[in-house]
């Protein structure tokens, strides 16, 4: 089955500075790359995800690349800020994220931002 | 207000008692997912479903039943079988298989002690 690594598992930062969580895969079948942010004491929300077919997505002050071949994808976060403060979870799927081709997430990366 | 709610929020049990965990979504999505968080293990998928009446093993099933018996309800029963039932249980959803969105939606979470 789908195996992800994600790392760090934990990073601090200062606050305005950028923060890079990078996940590998080991399934080449995988085509979805999810990214969940987890408040304390909150739900997990997804906050971006991308597609096999491209390279790279931006929304805002974040954004993630994939790099097939490597077959690893990673969350920038730029101009950080006291709310980016959580745990992320990255994940993997063959299908369009749900069922059988469900997906398989990291171990998550606690996000600390210093002010 | 749409949205999954999970019950109850914390549950103590002493060893050898199945306790239920209920899981209510009013989001008209198909499919049902039922995780486990624990410090440091990411998301773990413990079951789900893709329509009523049925339901598959995740990655860590042993010691878990679910039932579908209705689309908007999908009930987690923690069993005496599992040898270590202490964890945060997150119950989730998503449209189906068929969308092009796998967006997964969330509960609060119940969080399971056993004494």
């Amino acid at each position: 089955g789908e195996n992800v690594e994600q790392h760090p598992s934990t990073l601090s930062v200062q606050e305005g500075d950028s923060a890079v969580i990078k996940c590998t895969y080991s399934d080449s079948a995988s085509n979805y790359f999810p990214w969940y942010k987890q408040e304390l004491g909150k739900r997990p929300q997804l906050i971006i995800d991308i597609r096999s077919n491209v390279g790279e997505k931006k929304d805002q002050r974040i954004a993630v690349t994939l790099n097939k071949t490597a077959k690893h994808f990673s969350l920038h976060i730029t101009e950080t800020q006291p709310e980016d403060s959580a745990v992320y979870f990255c994940a993997a799927s063959k299908g369009s994220g749900g069922g059988a081709d469900g997906l398989t997430f990291g171990k998550g990366t606690h996000l600390i931002i210093q002010p | 207000d749409g949205g999954i709610t999970q019950s109850p929020k914390y549950l103590f049990r002493k060893e050898g008692q199945n306790v239920t965990l209920s899981c209510e979504q009013n989001l008209n999505h198909d499919a049902m997912y039922w995780y486990r968080q624990d410090p440091g293990q990411g998301l773990r998928l413990i079951y789900y479903s893709q329509i009523v009446n049925d339901f598959q093993k995740g990655d860590i099933a042993e010691g878990y039943s679910v039932s579908r018996e209705k689309k908007e309800s999908f009930p987690l029963t923690v069993t005496s079988a599992q040898k270590n039932p202490t964890a945060f249980y997150l119950c989730a959803s998503s449209i189906s298989r068929r969308s092009n969105t796998g967006e997964l939606f969330f509960g609060e979470g119940s969080r399971l002690t056993v004494l």
